[in-house]
């Protein structure tokens, strides 16, 4: 069984043109996450969501909306796509604890033209 | 805002050899983490160190704290194929946000 997956593996999209990429964790756990790895492989957190209220909001363009309709899913709206959007996206989950672990997903590829 | 810096960036072996990769911090570190990203897949957590000094061992891999929890190091003895990947160390805050280093990028030829 699949902790935490993402849909789609891979998206490429022109400029300008809105789209979203799905998140479920059966983890049963109480928080997720949005991570974005650029091309150098560095990773930074995006958003964090606890039981379906945000708790974390980097300095992230407002193009960018996460949504989650319930505490097992939280996905991510991008707007107005740009060339600058191109990395892969991750979701990860954990418990409530900080220290808890976090399990990440297997990563959405995005590729804006 | 803190920084990490992972050394070095890059590192190809041969199968057999050990190797020692390094995490500082600008600042010190909340909680430790070390994680390995294999190619086509998310980061899985290897270890968290909280205390200065601290080490923990899995298996080939030895994890150390410094003192000041300014740093830590991986070490990894008689390295395999299968330990090829990217070595993230990461600090952990108090709302669970994640700080991650840039990686280091390891290449264990057979």
């Amino acid at each position: 069984d699949t902790a935490v997956s993402q849909t789609p593996k891979y998206l490429v999209t022109q400029m300008g043109n809105d789209k979203s990429i799905k998140c479920e964790q059966n983890l049963g756990h109480d928080t997720m996450y949005w991570y974005k790895q650029d091309s150098k492989k560095f990773l930074k957190i995006m958003f964090s969501y606890n039981n379906k209220e945000l708790i974390i909001n980097e300095t992230v363009p407002n193009r960018f909306s996460p949504k989650s309709p319930d505490k097992a899913h939280l996905n991510l709206h991008i707007n107005s796509l740009e060339l600058g959007d191109s990395a892969v996206y991750f979701c990860a989950s954990s418990q409530a604890g900080y220290t808890d672990t976090q399990y990440f997903g297997p990563g959405t590829r995005l590729t804006v033209l | 805002t803190q920084l990490l810096e992972q050394s070095p960036q890059f590192l190809s072996i041969q199968e057999g050899e050990n190797l020692t990769v390094y995490c500082n911090s600008s600042s010190v570190f909340s909680s430790l983490q070390w994680y390995r990203q294999e190619p086509g897949e998310g980061p899985v957590l290897l270890v968290t160190v909280v205390t200065g000094g601290e080490v923990k061992k899995l298996k080939r891999l030895t994890f150390q704290f410094g003192d000041a929890r300014k740093d830590s190091s991986l070490h990894i003895t008689a390295a395999q194929p299968g330990d090829t990947g990217l070595y993230l160390c990461a600090d952990i805050s108090n709302t669970g946000k994640l700080i991650f280093g840039q990686g280091t990028t390891l290449q264990v030829k057979p």
